[in-house]
């Protein structure tokens, strides 16, 4: 059984830092792996979907990488901001249709102003 | 982006009583829709897969009798929560994935469930 697990849990950095967060996965042969944020009593917002086949995807301050062989991902985020305050959820699809994603539990970030 | 909506945001029922959830994926359709459920500060995890035209597969401990799930159309995915207890006070969020862009998912912004 699929199991993810997102380090640290919890994060506070000043604002401007680069920050780099991390998750792993015990079964490599999946479809892809979704990096969401997570607002405090909302729903998630999509930042990134890796395919298994690629390395890593950009969008604008973030950079998600992925090493399927070794069932590793990190998000990177550049130069952060206050409001990049959330919780990070890292999720893989393993494929099949009728799978659901296997969800980390998560890094809490606070960038303080 | 792709949309999907869930209604009601929020519902605050009584003990016994049941709650419907609704989720609809606006702007495509969905063959396949996915329920999850959020304790505080837990991630989430998957409760059930729900199927157009047939029968939900849940996951390992989910009561089918308790957590009802019909798939009603392509746009469209119900929940059911029969004899509401306190203990299934949660946020519960449905996802539907997107065939044609790399079974990305994309999730509705859940449903705050409280029991009394």
């Amino acid at each position: 059984k699929q199991e993810v697990t997102q380090i640290p849990a919890a994060l506070s950095v000043p604002e401007g830092e680069n920050l780099v967060l991390n998750c792993s996965f015990t079964d490599s042969a999946i479809y892809n792996l979704q990096w969401f944020r997570q607002d405090p009593g909302k729903g998630l917002t999509s930042l990134l979907l890796i395919q298994s086949s690629q390395r890593e995807q950009t969008s604008g301050r973030l950079n998600a990488s992925l090493d399927k062989s070794s069932g590793r991902s990190t998000l990177y985020i550049a130069a952060s901001q206050p409001g990049d305050s959330a919780t990070y959820l890292c999720a893989v699809y393993s494929g099949g249709g009728a799978d659901g994603l296997t969800f980390g539990k998560g890094t809490h970030l606070i960038i303080q102003p | 982006g792709a949309v999907v909506s869930q209604h009601p945001s929020w519902v605050i029922c009584k003990s016994g009583t049941s709650v419907k959830i609704e989720c609809r994926s606006l702007d495509f359709q969905a063959t396949t829709m996915f329920w999850y459920r959020q304790f505080p500060k837990q991630s989430l995890m998957l409760m059930a897969t729900s199927n157009e035209g047939s029968k939900a597969t849940y996951e390992q401990g989910v009561e089918k009798d308790k957590f009802l799930i019909n798939h009603a159309s392509l746009t469209l995915s119900t929940l059911t929560v029969t004899s509401a207890h306190p203990e299934d006070s949660s946020f519960y969020i449905c996802s539907a994935p997107r065939q044609g862009r790399n079974y990305e998912q994309y999730f509705g912004p859940g449903t705050r469930l409280t029991v009394t």
